[in-house]
């Protein structure tokens, strides 16, 4: 079993749609949670950074972590084409070393 | 892609070649990291540096090796280039937080 699973979709949404993208894990160790947008031959780039439980509000993004229940998710809200792409849940227990990635959901916002 | 370049972007070689992939940061961050991206597998971390002269090994280290003479630069070697390491290399940097910021990736392809 995988330290983090994340449904690899591809998720298809209207546009103007609210999104929902979730990840879960197994490592009670873990107390930062992160997400990263992927498009397409790029890199990875930070979205949203979290500590531990609670909901962290960004323009039309919001993230939510439930220690309690070892899951996290990443609203999107009023869903623009721009937003397709790749989202990565991220996630460690602090510090430089490893942080642990999940596979990725492909989101395709329909004009 | 916060002051980080990679080079090449793109290389085709053949098995048993060796190759060297550098990633160059700007941003003066202490800690680098070399990923690799595969479908089904998500990010996989290689190696990663803490600090000049200072790497350890990450969960897919075989067959790969690392160097760090320059805070700025990061290198990554495969001795013997194999079929299997065909993918796509991230160079990630951060400045002691968790947060790590990918460079534009390497497209590599063995024969």
């Amino acid at each position: 079993q995988k330290e983090v699973e994340q449904d690899p979709g591809p998720l298809s949404v209207p546009e103007g749609a609210i999104v929902s993208l979730n990840c879960t894990y197994s490592n009670s160790a873990f107390q930062y949670f992160m997400w990263y947008r992927q498009y397409s031959r790029k890199g990875p780039e930070l979205l949203m950074y979290t500590y531990s439980s609670g909901n962290k509000e960004d323009g039309r993004f919001t993230a939510q972590v439930d220690k309690s229940s070892k899951y996290i998710s990443l609203f999107i809200r009023d869903s623009q084409p721009s937003d397709s792409a790749t989202y990565l849940c991220a996630m460690n227990s602090g510090g430089y070393q490893k942080v642990t990635f999940g596979t990725g959901t492909k989101l395709q916002v329909i004009p | 892609d916060a002051g980080i370049t990679q080079s090449p972007r793109h290389k085709v070689t053949e098995t048993g070649t060796p190759v060297t992939l550098r990633c160059h940061q700007t941003e003066n961050h202490r800690y680098m990291y070399w990923y690799r991206q595969d479908p089904g597998h998500g990010l996989r971390l290689i190696h990663y540096s803490y600090g000049v002269k200072d790497t350890d090994k990450g969960e897919v280290s075989d067959g790969y090796s690392v160097s760090r003479s320059k805070t700025e630069d990061f290198l990554l070697t495969l001795e013997s280039a194999t079929s299997s390491q065909t993918s796509v290399y991230f160079c990630a940097i951060s400045g002691g937080t968790n947060e790590q910021f990918f460079g534009p990736g390497t497209r590599l392809t063995v024969l």
